[in-house]
């Protein structure tokens, strides 16, 4: 069963603007992931926060995790055209571990020059 | 270093055939999952090989079946091909600890007529 599940948006933003989009999920998770993916080819792995972890940080990116919520936010600071893509969620679970990742059906960033 | 390879970059086949898709993991990695991902979806589970077994399994028919080779690589086959078939295929790979993180390649887009 697909466990996350981002808010299907499609975000057009101005280049400098920031882009958040968020993502649910149903069942215990041991870590959640965000992926990118530009024009349909392979994904991208941005960051990884583990179950344990409320927020974490990684260049311009910055991810929350609320667990009692079974949520978590990407925010994409300072955007540049080159952030245009689909970004996805996707969650490890026992027993399964990262091998067997559930997806949701992504959000479609357009960042405008 | 190469990363995922996957090989044909392309298809397309008529109902009733049947497909294979190659996948040559990431250097060092021994552990293959595969992922179909129909247009404007996220990736779905199809299943992962590790010591040339079959180990998980997600939600597809047993028109799809895969092999594993003692250098790693993996293949794909599905029978019997559907329209509903017609997605992107992308495989990943990984070292068998959970805590690992998955490498993806570019994918194989299947276009069944």
């Amino acid at each position: 069963s697909q466990q996350g599940e981002e808010d299907p948006q499609a975000l057009s933003i101005q280049e400098g603007e920031n882009a958040t989009m968020n993502c649910s999920y149903k069942t215990s998770i041991n870590n959640l992931q965000w992926y990118r993916q530009n024009s349909g080819r392979g994904l991208v792995h941005l960051i990884l926060i583990r179950s344990n972890e409320r927020e974490k940080h990684s260049g311009r990116l910055r991810v929350t995790l609320d667990t009692s919520k079974k949520s978590s936010s990407l925010l994409i600071t300072a955007s540049r055209a080159a952030d245009t893509a689909s970004y996805f969620c996707a969650t490890a679970s026992a027993p399964y571990g990262n091998n067997r990742l559930a997806f949701g059906k992504g959000n479609q960033v357009v960042v405008i020059p | 270093d190469a990363g995922v390879t996957q090989s044909p970059t392309h298809l397309i086949k008529t109902r009733g055939q049947q497909v294979t898709l190659r996948c040559s993991p990431k250097s060092g990695h021994d552990t293959v999952s595969w992922y179909q991902q129909a247009l404007g979806q996220g990736p779905q589970f199809i299943f992962q090989y590790y010591e040339e077994e079959e180990r998980q399994r997600g939600n597809f028919p047993d028109r799809f079946s895969g092999h594993q080779f003692p250098n790693y690589s993996s293949e794909l086959n599905v029978n019997a091909l559907l329209l509903g078939d017609s997605a992107l295929y992308l495989c990943a790979s990984s070292g068998l600890t959970s805590s690992d993180e998955q490498y993806f390649g570019p994918g194989t887009r299947l276009t069944v007529t």
